[in-house]
């Protein structure tokens, strides 16, 4: 994939975490955020880099610097443990392309 | 805001797959959205398989290209999309989304619930 995450992060219930998302392209097209909890569809969390839609709690936070996207979320709870997916273009500018996405664990 | 999606869940080795995702609570023909197809294969990450306008304007993964066709009714408000000469890589949940409702850009913020499709004889 033009997106690199990394496969598994973990966090302790309460603390806060980043999930990551690199690519060359994300210098130059904005990036989406996506939740999937098991045996569920993906749900919208991030638009345009860091613009979270109405519903999406304000503990959920994204960024970007250079090649690298961030998802934040603070203060982790029980029902954050999910895939997260990061969603972009490829450098052509023509495809649309996920990243290979991170396995969050809630300790 | 709801897409379904509908098709057989068992299709044979070299045949091809068709499904239909049904739009409600909005009009394919007077949205400036555009209308697509993702697919994720069992305990494997989201794969973009391509999207259409109304204005029948589509655009394809290019490792897709040669195997799909995606169609749109707006009379039926739905759209549809064929994977031609399927093999066991084809098996996957189909989901099908929205994408380019202002201001969302390119995210896709409605997503059906996902079917199915296992390719076997």
């Amino acid at each position: 994939s033009e997106l690199t995450q990394d496969p598994a992060v973990s966090v302790a219930l309460g603390q806060t975490v980043n999930i990551t998302c690199q690519g060359d392209s994300l210098r130059n097209h904005y990036v989406d955020w996506y939740q999937q909890r098991a045996g569920q569809a993906p749900l919208f969390l991030v638009y345009g880099n860091n613009v979270r839609p109405s519903g999406i709690p304000d503990r959920i936070s994204g960024s970007r610097s250079g090649n690298t996207a961030s998802l934040t979320i603070t203060g982790a709870q029980a029902e954050d443990e999910a895939d997260y997916y990061c969603k972009s273009r490829d450098k052509s500018g023509d495809q649309l392309v996920f990243g290979g996405g991170t396995k969050l664990t809630v300790l | 805001v709801q897409l379904q999606e509908s098709g057989p869940g068992l299709v044979e080795p070299s045949g091809t797959l068709s499904l239909t995702c049904s739009v409600s609570g909005d009009s394919i023909a007077g949205s400036s959205s555009w209308w697509n197809w993702v697919r994720q294969a069992p305990g494997k990450g989201l794969e973009w398989i391509g999207e259409i306008h109304h204005s029948g304007t589509t655009h394809y993964n290019w490792s897709l290209k040669s195997r799909v066709i995606i169609s749109v009714d707006k009379s039926k408000n739905h759209f549809s999309l064929k994977v031609m000469s399927v093999t066991d890589a084809d098996t996957a949940f189909y989901y099908c989304a929205r994408k380019g409702y202002i201001p969302f850009g390119d995210a896709f913020d409605i997503w059906g619930q996902g079917t199915l499709i296992n390719v076997s004889s």
